[in-house]
């Protein structure tokens, strides 16, 4: 099945730190990946679609300047928390498609906390 | 606005037991889809059941099935013969009508008993 890589699984820096995460299609191509955020205990709340090619689009509430998206091929998005600070610590969680139609579920990555010491 | 909503924070199930998870859901839309992701303690977010508007038969993948009642609007995941190893957070999740982003309810914490 398609499978999402996600790295790093885990990041633990300093306060000021910008923190960049990775999201790779690795057996299909993704026009659209989604960045989503999870606090302890919550669901998931999206953050904005990475669109390749374009720029991400971004769901109200959240910083475009904090986290920064950029979606240069059709495998790979990366997503960077700018100047980091411990009220960002939280899990962070991609998603891509595989292929078109309604049927076809989203496929995440394994997922990166980030603590912001 | 859709809406997806659990009303199940936490669940506890036997060994061998079967178990619902239920989900509501609220749209004006007529075509939509619907889906059930699984969330062990690792946090990765696996892909169970999808379930259709207009599928005229409850969905069925393996062990896990779907309670799907249009009128009610609900759509219960459904767990037979349940194991140690779908101790997990369960969200109910809806496409956005000409999107295909997700809204996830707030999920079912469930464990299984041995």
């Amino acid at each position: 099945g398609a499978v999402v890589s996600q790295h790093p699984s885990r990041v633990i820096c300093k306060s000021g730190t910008s923190v960049k995460i990775e999201c790779r299609s690795l057996d299909f191509q993704a026009t659209t990946m989604f960045w989503y955020r999870q606090f302890p205990k919550q669901s998931l709340m999206l953050m904005a679609t990475s669109n390749e090619g374009s720029k991400a689009t971004y769901e109200q509430g959240v910083e475009k300047d904090k986290f920064l998206i950029n979606h240069a091929s059709l495998t790979l998005s990366t997503l960077t928390v700018t100047s980091a600070h411990p009220e960002d610590s939280s899990f962070y969680i991609c998603s891509a498609r595989d292929t078109p139609g309604r049927r076809t579920p989203q496929h995440f990555g394994d997922g990166t906390r980030l603590s912001i010491l | 606005a859709q809406k997806i909503t659990q009303t199940q924070p936490g669940m506890f199930v036997q060994e061998k037991e079967a178990v619902t998870l239920d989900c509501t859901y609220d749209t004006s839309d007529q075509s939509y889809g619907l889906f059930w992701y699984k969330q062990p303690s690792s946090g990765e977010m696996i892909f169970l059941i999808y379930q259709g508007s207009y599928d005229e038969q409850n969905a069925t993948e393996g062990r896990y099935s779907l309670n799907f009642q249009k009128a009610r609007k609900s759509a219960n995941l459904v767990i037979s013969a349940s194991q140690l190893g779908d101790s997990a957070m369960y969200f109910c999740a809806m496409r956005e009508t000409g999107t295909y982003k997700y809204i996830f309810g707030t999920g079912t914490r469930l464990k299984v008993l041995a």
